[in-house]
């Protein structure tokens, strides 16, 4: 079946530095890949979507030039956290829909970002 | 390995008529589960959850799901179904409270007039 490859799976950085987080569709064409963010309970906020070849389309609230996200390619999407704060760390989860099937989506295995 | 399966990619449905969404996990001592929906061109959202208690969890919308852990599942139920219901339902499952969601492949629930 379709696979999205997130990496990675865990990271710690310190305060201030900047983390990177790739979202890859390893058997299919992506034409559009979402980004959330998982909270406590498991409640998951939609930070943006992002269609190949375009700008990414934020949610209201989500900093744009501190969440970076690039879908440069039909199987790649990457989101950079810049500056991280301690308050950025969470869990970073990526969809990915497959342009065929059906468009159907599939989930990354999520990235725990831990900020000292 | 910690895995979730929906067995139905899609479900067509006439309106009024009731509907289950199927969701089976891995077994394991604890488990929290979940079901997410996306309606089009939505994020997903959360429909309903089970930590702990009653097995019959209610949700928004309508739905609601039973906890069966001698089955391993968490089937997905809505007694009447609406077209507004049409949308991508998904069962996610953790292992530990706060811990990491591991989604289903999705149900394509379609409900027609």
């Amino acid at each position: 079946g379709a696979v999205v490859s997130q990496h990675p799976s865990r990271v710690i950085c310190k305060s201030g530095t900047s983390v990177k987080i790739e979202c890859r569709s390893l058997d299919f064409q992506a034409t559009t890949m979402f980004w959330y963010r998982q909270f406590p309970k498991q409640s998951l906020m939609l930070m943006a979507t992002s269609n190949e070849g375009s700008k990414a389309t934020y949610e209201q609230g989500v900093e744009k030039d501190k969440f970076l996200i690039n879908h440069a390619s039909l199987t790649l999407s990457t989101l950079t956290v810049t500056s991280a704060h301690p308050e950025d760390s969470s869990f970073y989860i990526c969809s990915a829909r497959d342009r065929g099937q059906g468009k159907k989506l599939f989930f990354g295995s999520g990235t725990q970002l831990s900020v000292l | 390995a910690q895995s979730v399966t929906q067995l139905d990619s899609q479900v067509p449905v006439f309106e009024e008529a009731p509907v289950e969404l199927r969701c089976n996990y891995s077994s394991s001592v604890s488990v929290y589960l979940f079901w997410y929906v996306q309606y089009p061109n939505q994020g997903l959202q959360l429909l309903l959850k089970y930590l702990s208690g009653s097995t019959l969890v209610k949700g928004i919308n309508g739905f609601e799901a039973e906890f069966n852990k001698s089955q391993t599942s968490f089937h997905l139920r809505k007694p009447s179904v609406h077209i507004s219901d049409t949308a991508e339902y998904f069962c996610a499952v953790t292992y530990n409270q706060g811990g990491k969601l591991i989604f289903g492949q999705g149900t394509e629930l379609s409900v027609k007039p």
